[in-house]
């Protein structure tokens, strides 16, 4: 398995440009979380999902942030429009949840898309 | 709110030093405890996982512990070497009726001098 593959692994756009950043899990794995690193904050969770399903996006900073899975392979997160405080390291990173036995395997992640925003 | 807290912040160590990394949480009621490694511009590589039941875990010249009921959790690392060098991070795990959430410390910057 190639593991959690991210896209692009470095943007660097202007204020105010759309930026869409891109994940696909592991197979099999029907969780899949987005998480931002800064220097300032360190890493938080932005959205997780389960079963493609959002079900906790409470750390998503601003309605200029969403982020879409349509089908468990795949993942997007988008900001429109960006600003330069959005420079950050976003990382995606995926697990398989078995919900009768509420188990967790360990969660694996993605190398990360590095975002500068001028 | 799950706040985890690492100590300490920063660590350098000449090589061969045996060292622990303290993570601390405010909520016990998690699901299981997580170490991960991080070097400059990679992502995450998780070293350790500990089953919130579980006192400890092994790996090679990792050792994790985990009290539960006091809320912390230390990595042991014995005869460090400079490819130990990155930032450790401890993780939290506290399950939701839907899902899991993975709290994060902000790490320990380590570096092993040789």
């Amino acid at each position: 398995d190639a593991g959690v593959i991210q896209s692009p692994r470095h943007e660097v756009t202007e204020m105010g440009q759309e930026v869409t950043l891109r994940c696909k899990p592991i197979s099999g794995h029907n969780s899949l979380f987005w998480y931002r690193q800064t220097m300032m904050r360190g890493l938080e969770l932005l959205i997780y999902f389960n079963n493609n399903v959002p079900i906790d996006d409470s750390g998503m900073p601003e309605d200029r942030f969403s982020a879409k899975m349509p089908n468990a392979s795949f993942s997007t997160l988008k900001i429109q429009p960006s600003e330069p405080r959005d420079s950050a390291v976003y990382f995606c990173a995926s697990s398989s949840v078995r919900q009768t036995l509420r188990r967790a395997n360990v969660l694996t992640f993605g190398a990360g898309s590095r975002l500068t925003v001028l | 709110k799950q706040e985890v807290t690492q100590i300490p912040a920063a660590l350098s160590v000449p090589e061969g030093e045996n060292l622990v990394l303290n993570c601390s949480f405010t909520d016990s009621a998690i699901y299981n405890l997580q170490w991960f490694r991080q070097d400059p511009g990679k992502g995450l590589t998780s070293l350790l996982l500990i089953q919130s039941s579980q006192r400890e875990q092994t790996s090679g010249r990792l050792n994790a512990s985990l009290d539960k009921s006091s809320g912390r959790s230390t990595l042991y690392i014995a005869a460090s070497q400079p490819g130990d060098s990155a930032t450790y991070l401890c993780a939290v795990l506290q399950t939701m009726e839907y899902g899991n959430k993975l709290v994060f410390g902000a790490g320990t910057i380590l570096r092993v001098k040789s």
